[in-house]
């Protein structure tokens, strides 16, 4: 099974500055997606940004971008200009392209990293 | 407007009762999962749906049960032999497999 390893368990920032939310995985398949999800203490999972495996380029939204690192199995977080309302848990999530035959469509997910933004 | 409900928020139930967690969904989406997610840890599928009166146990499926009969609904039924309930559950749903799941604001269930 895939698992998905987030060391840092807390992180702080300061507002308007820039941190980076590490993230690796493990897996056999060549084809993947990745995915870092948004928790606040309202608790509803928000995704804040997605990346295909086959795709080189890093996906970015907004302040948030990733460093897709393939051979190295790492998707890491960068979140710029910080900002109070980042404050949350962010996990990081894997899923595999096996749905496409077994149907199952779940996603393996890290145990998370809280961000605290220091105003 | 569109999106996932999930009622209540808090549930309270004394052990060895069954206890039913609702899940309704608006996006008109196939798809439906259950979650659960305890302190530290990521979240774990219970059960997912891709079509009505259709379901599929996920990774800790013991102790639950649901049912899919309408397309908008999808509830999640915690069972006694569930032997650690008290948990924060998650609904979701997606166009389909492929697709992004979008989240309910959850349900914390805590058993006594």
């Amino acid at each position: 099974a895939q698992t998905v390893t987030q060391s840092q368990p807390e992180m702080s920032v300061q507002e308007a500055e820039t941190v980076t939310l590490s993230c690796t995985y493990d897996t056999s398949e060549s084809d993947y997606y990745l995915f870092w999800y948004k928790q606040p203490p309202s608790r509803q999972m928000i995704l804040v940004i997605r990346q295909e495996a086959y795709k080189q380029q890093n996906a970015t939204e907004n302040r948030f971008s990733v460093n897709f690192q393939k051979a190295a199995k790492s998707f890491s977080l960068k979140i710029s200009d910080s900002q109070l309302g980042d404050a949350a848990m962010y996990f990081c999530a894997y899923r595999s392209p096996r749905f496409i035959q077994t149907g199952a469509n779940n996603l393996f997910f890290g145990t998370g990293t809280r961000l605290t933004v220091i105003p | 407007d569109g999106g996932i409900t999930q009622s209540p928020k808090y549930l309270f139930r004394k052990e060895g009762q069954n206890v039913t967690l609702s899940c309704e969904q608006n996006l008109n989406h196939d798809a439906m999962y259950w979650y659960r997610q305890d302190p530290g840890q990521g979240l774990r599928l219970i059960y997912y749906s891709q079509i009505v009166n259709d379901f599929q146990k996920g990774d800790i499926a013991e102790g639950y049960s649901v049912s899919r009969e309408k397309k908008e609904s999808f509830p999640l039924t915690v069972t006694s032999a569930q032997k650690n309930p008290t948990a924060f559950y998650l609904c979701a749903s997606s166009m389909g497999p492929g697709h992004e799941q979008y989240f309910g604001p959850g349900t914390r269930l805590t058993v006594t």
